[in-house]
């Protein structure tokens, strides 16, 4: 497997664009998470999915982010309009399920907004 | 509140010193516990894991950490690390679904 593949790797936009990465996760894992990383922050959970359907939303930052998995081999965090503030790398990740599993993580997005 | 704590935020080290790495939670019952390792712009790698048994847990590349349950600890060491190990470390806990990530701790090794 090619692991969980990230697109596009960087992103630059201008403020108030919509901007949507994409993420595929690897075959066969049921858990899907998309992570925001920023110097400040640190790594923080946005959203996870379990078998396609959200399961904790808790984490989007606002009623600008937006995320979809439409089946178990895409899903897609949407930022619309984005800000300045947006900017960070988004992480995807993906696993088997269950607490004590580890989480494979995509290669990222780095998104800078203008 | 719920939560993960790296208290040492940017560690120096010359190689062939010994790495400790702290990692302190705060979350009830049981928890599941990971450190990751993001190596300069790569992802996030797994070192080792901990969910139950022997408390001392050997991972990838000469680390190993302690789960110590009275202290909600789960410290990461290397007796003699490398300048390969230059990284960002991260400590997170799995209690529920999702892992929450501690803030991490960058780590500079010289030659």
């Amino acid at each position: 497997d090619a692991g969980v593949i990230q697109s596009p790797r960087h992103e630059v936009t201008e403020m108030g664009q919509e901007v949507t990465l994409r993420c595929k996760p690897i075959s066969g894992h049921d858990y899907l998470f998309w992570y925001r990383q920023t110097m400040m922050r640190g790594l923080e959970l946005l959203i996870y999915f379990n078998n396609n359907v959200p399961i904790d939303d808790s984490g989007m930052p606002e009623d600008r982010f937006s995320a979809k998995m439409p089946n178990a081999s895409f899903s897609t965090l949407k930022i619309q309009p984005s800000e300045p503030r947006d900017s960070a790398v988004y992480f995807c990740a993906s696993s088997t399920g269950s607490r004590n599993t580890e989480a494979f993580f995509g290669q990222g997005t780095r998104l800078t907004v203008v | 509140a719920q939560s993960v704590s790296q208290h040492n935020h940017h560690v120096i080290l010359s190689e062939a010193a010994s790495l400790e790495l702290g990692c302190n939670y705060s979350y009830g019952g049981t928890v599941n516990l990971f450190w990751y390792v993001q190596y300069p712009g790569q992802h996030l790698q797994l070192l080792l894991k901990y969910f139950s048994g022997d408390p001392l847990v050997k991972g990838i590349k000469g680390f190993e950490a302690e789960f110590i349950k009275s202290k909600f600890s789960f410290n990461l060491r290397k007796p003699s690390v490398q300048w390969s190990d230059t990284a960002e470390y991260f400590c997170a806990v799995n209690p529920s679904g999702a892992l929450n990530f501690g803030k991490g701790t960058s780590l500079l090794v010289t030659p």
